[in-house]
């Protein structure tokens, strides 16, 4: 089982700023990787698929990128609604599925 | 749109049965995988299973397996989760996704409690 490792588990940041949120798999998984944000209260929702390609209606402000086995999200000019818990995914080798533990974005 | 609702979570006892239900619409059922995941109170995103799209093959999770099967109606486009021998770490939010890879779309979940 390919596991996914996420840091840090709690950001704070400021509206307006940048952060990034990094993800690591025990082994490579190509660039089958998905970020999902979820908002207390909610289901998750699908931001990124293959490390890198946006859902339609994702803000640009989010971007993905990395391969292999280290991940990043990161999102710049912070908005009130991108405060949430962030999980990346891994779909390399499955099942089984595999989901980071997740990093919760809070304001500062 | 994809739209999924799941129904059949409530409070039972641990080593009861429960059938959870997912109905989909917005798109064609039958052509996709499909995926149950769960999400313990506080805690982060676990997958529990998945099917195919015409039933054929499944695969669980090995915190589930024995326990939990996964089917499917593809003429009443529902998703179906049969959960036996519960436990209390059973308890959760379950959620159904549209597949077949990637849990593209959610549905809003329903509340799994497993306590005496």
């Amino acid at each position: 089982e390919i596991v996914m490792t996420q840091s840090p588990a709690t950001l704070s940041a400021s509206l307006g700023g940048r952060v990034t949120l990094s993800c690591r798999a025990s082994q490579s998984v190509s660039n089958n990787l998905a970020w999902f944000q979820q908002k207390p209260g909610q289901a998750p929702r699908l931001l990124f698929y293959g490390a890198s390609t946006r859902v339609t209606g994702i803000p640009l402000r989010f971007s993905g990128s990395g391969a292999g086995t280290e991940f990043t999200l990161t999102i710049s000019s912070l908005q009130s609604e991108d405060f949430a818990v962030y999980y990346c995914q891994q779909y390399h080798k499955w099942p089984p599925i595999t989901f980071g533990q997740g990093t919760r974005l809070e304001i500062k | 749109q994809v739209q999924l609702v799941e129904s059949g979570g409530r409070v039972v006892k641990p080593g009861r049965s429960l059938r959870l239900s997912c109905t989909a619409s917005g798109f064609s059922f039958r052509d996709y995988g499909m995926h149950w995941l769960r999400q313990a109170p506080g805690k982060g995103l676990e997958w529990v299973a998945v099917i195919a799209l015409d039933g054929t093959n499944d695969f669980y999770a090995d915190s589930v397996k024995g326990r939990f099967t996964i089917s499917r109606d593809n003429s009443n486009n529902t998703l179906y989760l049969q959960m036996d021998v519960l436990r209390a770490e059973d308890t959760a939010i379950y959620y159904c996704a549209k597949g077949p890879t990637i849990p593209d779309h959610w549905g809003p979940g329903t509340l799994v409690t497993v306590s005496s």
